[in-house]
């Protein structure tokens, strides 16, 4: 089956900078990447994603980046404010196929003012 | 419009019992997915759904869990004979279907589950 790593677990940014998170994958026939933002108790909330037909997607402050070949993918929030701060997770999977989500084991973001 | 709900928000539950939780998927969505996240991990599949169909039950841990959708929306899990390493919050998550550009799931806000 598919593996997803996520690095790093945990991350501190002041207030203004970037973050990036990266993630890997194993099965080259994954074809699908979400990004989701989990707050403390609360649901994952799907915050980005991207499909395998193309390399990068922006939405405002966040961007993911895909790279096939290498058969990884990042996160990159720029202009980070307090709120940003939530454990952000990865995961991969193959469209048409049932889909369940592979997730990485999530990285903590800590904005710090 | 409603997103995924779950209930109950919080169970503990003593060694031994059986508990049922219970998910309602976006309305019209044909794919449900259940996951169980442990403390400071990210959501694991357990089984997945399409309209009552039941097509693919890989990552439930043990056969004290059960899943079922009978009318293909509300899904309950059942887990019977609770042990502690239950503990965990289990997620639903609901999708329009799977082919492409209908996989983004939605998830619900999960069920906290503590065995004593």
């Amino acid at each position: 089956g598919e593996n997803v790593e996520q690095h790093p677990s945990t991350l501190s940014v002041q207030e203004g900078d970037s973050a990036v998170i990266k993630c890997t994958y194993s099965d080259s026939a994954s074809n699908y990447f979400p990004w989701y933002k989990q707050e403390l108790g609360k649901r994952p909330q799907l915050i980005i994603d991207i499909r395998s037909n193309v390399g990068e997607k922006k939405d405002q402050r966040i961007a993911v980046t895909l790279n096939k070949t290498a058969k990884h993918f990042s996160l990159h929030i720029t202009e980070t404010q307090p709120e940003d701060s939530a454990v952000y997770f990865c995961a991969a999977t193959k469209s048409n196929t049932g889909n369940q989500f592979y997730f990485g084991t999530g990285t903590s973001l800590t904005v710090i003012p | 419009g409603a997103g995924v709900s779950q209930s109950p928000r919080y169970k503990v539950a003593k060694r031994g019992q059986d508990v049922a939780l219970r998910c309602d998927p976006i309305s019209g969505h044909v794919s449900l997915f259940w996951y169980q996240q442990a403390l400071g991990q990210g959501p694991e599949f357990l089984t997945y759904f399409q309209n009552e169909a039941q097509l693919d039950k890989s990552g439930l841990p043990s056969d004290r869990f059960f899943a079922e959708r009978p009318e293909g929306s509300v899904s309950t899990l059942k887990i019977q004979r609770t042990q502690q390493e239950d503990s965990a919050v289990y997620l639903c998550a609901s999708s329009l279907g799977h082919a492409q550009s209908q996989e983004t799931q939605y998830f619900g806000p999960g069920t906290r589950l503590l065995v004593l």
